[in-house]
């Protein structure tokens, strides 16, 4: 059975940087994307950023360019970097598989089948 | 591309057909899904494709939709479908979701 564990730091200053991990067991680590969200207090669900096997990052322009995803296919881990984080940050980040298709001789995104339990950032001073 | 569902929250009982819909601002091919997400829990994938029900989902759970119109339809709700619905689009970066649908209990 497929199940994606999270673990960071749950409560951080303005300025400093969030920093997730998400381990992967009982799947196949390389046959799949690798995508962040998050839920900020009151408001939907906002996609962070993907990771493909390569190491291949897409992420949301709305966070610019304070995203950084890593891939550690040697333990089946991969983490999330965000940067000078703001009170803006606060929410419950949740790390999710990625199933692909093949669309035309792309490799594209098709849904997230098995997601994280969810981690609560707190960002304030 | 923005996802628009409505209604924003729907009170609805025990046995209620019910329907959620989802309006995108661009026409996208069959790249959206349906999560359910209950207080404190993870989502839940519900339907990928627009149509295709995930395993182990119950069947009164059914999606539909082509274009920029997306439904989810649950035929006889059960006690524990109180929770909040998403739909999610994959056909063009960046990946979005819908503002969310609120189903309560009446």
């Amino acid at each position: 059975q497929v199940q994606l564990q999270q673990w960071g730091a749950g409560l951080l200053k303005p300025s400093e940087t969030l920093s997730l991990t998400c381990g992967v067991s009982g799947g196949s680590f390389s046959d799949y994307y690798w995508s962040w969200i998050r839920r900020a207090p009151g408001k939907g669900l906002e996609w962070i950023g993907q990771i493909d096997h390569s190491g291949n990052n897409s992420n949301n322009p709305s966070l610019k360019s304070r995203v950084t995803l890593l891939l550690d296919t040697s333990k089946s881990q991969f983490s999330l970097k965000l940067t000078s984080v703001t009170a803006a940050d606060t929410a419950v980040y949740y790390c999710a598989r990625v199933q692909v298709r093949w669309i035309e001789g792309w490799l594209v995104p098709d849904y997230f089948d098995y997601w994280g339990q969810g981690t609560l950032v707190t960002v304030s001073s | 591309i923005q996802l628009t569902q409505s209604p924003s929250s729907l009170s609805a009982s025990v046995g209620d057909r019910v329907t959620i819909t989802c309006r995108t601002s661009q026409g996208i091919t069959s790249f959206l899904a349906w999560y359910q997400q209950k207080p404190r829990k993870a989502p839940r994938l519900l339907i990928y494709a627009a149509s295709t029900l995930q395993g182990g989902v119950p069947s009164r759970f059914s999606g539909n939709g082509s274009g920029t119109e997306f439904t989810l339809t649950i035929s006889s709700l059960q006690p524990e479908d109180f929770a909040t619905y998403y739909c999610q689009q994959l056909n063009y970066y960046p990946i979005t979701f819908g503002q969310g649908t609120r189903l309560d209990i009446k």
